[in-house]
């Protein structure tokens, strides 16, 4: 799996849109970013996944550069049940999934 | 989405005996399944992959025949933590992957605390 880099931390503001970015400048060609988030003592909640065009669902909405070396992982508006940590990973969803450290995403009132 | 699901949700045993956790696929059939660990403050790490019908891999450092893992069904993985010890004391967290053309999703479990005394 390709390695990314991710904020450590960010605060976002209940009702506002919070954008998590995501680095991933030695993904290959065959490799999808994933984004998956936990909440304390939980187990990984899927996201969203996408390999090169813009995907949105019901949760988020993914945003991938043309040259695929970043994306942006984008919840409309944020409630406090989104605070958790958010783990961007890019590899082939058939394989291992390599955790990092994640972004702790805090939603403040 | 797909649900797995694990069980138990917490275990307390006493040092030296064995404790199983189960990991089932409820809505779909995962012929692959993966076993992580979860260490406090920490990132999971992933432990071994588990293929239904043949032997689970392990990830380099984790010893197989301490963390015995049986994948006997499409829907169900068990990871047994043999002769367990304080040291073990983690949260284990399993996940299948749901087969898909784009790349598959792997869906988690909510994840088995194991406290060894």
């Amino acid at each position: 799996d390709a390695k990314t880099t991710q904020p450590p931390s960010m605060d976002c503001a209940e009702g506002r849109a919070a954008n998590l970015p995501c680095n991933h400048s030695t993904i290959s060609g065959n490799e999808y970013v994933y984004w998956y988030r936990q909440i304390h003592s939980q187990g990984p909640q899927y996201i969203i996944h996408g390999l090169k065009n813009n995907e949105t669902n019901e949760m988020a909405s993914l945003i991938i550069t043309e040259d695929r070396k970043s994306s942006t992982l984008i919840l409309p508006h944020a409630t406090l049940r989104d605070t958790a940590v958010y783990y961007c990973i890019a590899g082939t969803g058939s394989y291992q999934l390599t955790f990092g450290k994640g972004t702790k995403l805090s939603v403040i009132p | 989405g797909a649900v797995v699901s694990q069980h138990p949700s917490w275990v307390i045993c006493k040092s030296g005996t064995s404790v199983k956790i189960e990991c089932r696929s409820l809505d779909f059939q995962a012929t692959t399944m993966f076993w992580y660990r979860q260490f406090p403050k920490q990132s999971l790490m992933l432990m071994a992959t588990s293929n239904e019908g043949s032997k689970a891999t392990y990830e380099q450092g984790v010893e197989k025949d301490k963390f015995l893992i049986n994948h006997a069904s499409l829907t169900l993985s068990t990871l047994t933590v043999t002769s367990a010890h304080p040291e073990d004391s983690s949260f284990y967290i399993c996940s299948a992957l749901s087969p898909g053309g784009d790349g598959g999703e792997q869906y988690f479990g909510p994840g088995t605390r194991l406290t060894v005394t």
